[in-house]
């Protein structure tokens, strides 16, 4: 069966940055898009970016370009999300998704940025 | 790209349907037939219920039905119950080949 399976709980400071990763299984891993979509506490979806997986293309909403980077080894399955200059309003839990209807969720990654 | 507009909240009773809308512009909800559909219970990631604005995956219950119009999507529950209380969030493509998500709506069923 399908799954992504992401990285633990991240706390970091102001103006640090934060890698999360989504480990794909069930299906050829080359063959979808992944994304990246975040919730902040009690707010609701907000789209960050994705990348097409078998070509590395890689696609930013305007609001995170800049300080958002996401990345894919095909030899891990594995896709991932690196935000930098983090501030306080990047609180949120980060979801990895799979292809242009987000068939597929990971189960979430709260990063936490706190002073 | 400003979030899609839904209506904060919507409610009904067991047994009624609701319709739950999605309005955007012509560069994303009415440009494109890639709108979707999620719902969300607390605590959970978001489940898929309707894709490219009326297709059920397998396994989603045809209570769900999507539509659109121009440049409103529209998702209905049909048969309202309890499990049904929950958040749901639209999505569409853009002409900026980027993605972006409605507001969200809360769904009590009273």
């Amino acid at each position: 069966q399908v799954q992504l399976v992401q990285s633990g709980a991240e706390v970091t400071e102001p103006g640090a940055s934060v890698k999360v990763s989504c480990k794909a299984s069930g299906y050829t891993f080359s063959g979808y898009d992944i994304y990246w979509v975040r919730q902040a506490p009690g707010q609701g979806l907000e789209w960050m970016g994705g990348i097409n997986v078998g070509n590395g293309n890689t696609g930013y909403s305007a609001k995170f370009r800049g300080r958002v980077t996401i990345t894919r080894d095909t030899s891990a399955s594995t896709a991932y999300m690196e935000l930098t200059s983090l501030r306080s309003e990047d609180t949120a839990v980060y979801y990895c998704a799979r292809q242009r209807y987000f068939d597929f969720w990971g189960q979430g990654t709260l990063v936490t940025v706190s002073s | 790209q400003s979030a899609l507009t839904q209506p904060a909240s919507v409610s009904g009773s067991p047994g009624q349907s609701i319709t739950i809308s999605c309005t955007g512009t012509s560069s994303d909800v009415g440009g494109y037939n890639y709108v979707t559909w999620h719902q969300q219970h607390p605590g959970q990631a978001p489940k898929l219920l309707i894709y490219d604005v009326n297709n059920r995956p397998s396994g989603v219950s045809n209570r769900f039905s999507g539509s659109k119009s121009g440049n409103t999507a529209s998702l209905t529950i049909s048969g309202l119950q309890a499990e049904d209380e929950a958040d749901y969030y639209c999505s569409s493509y853009t002409s900026s080949n980027t993605y972006v998500f409605g507001i969200g709506t809360k769904v009590t069923v009273l």
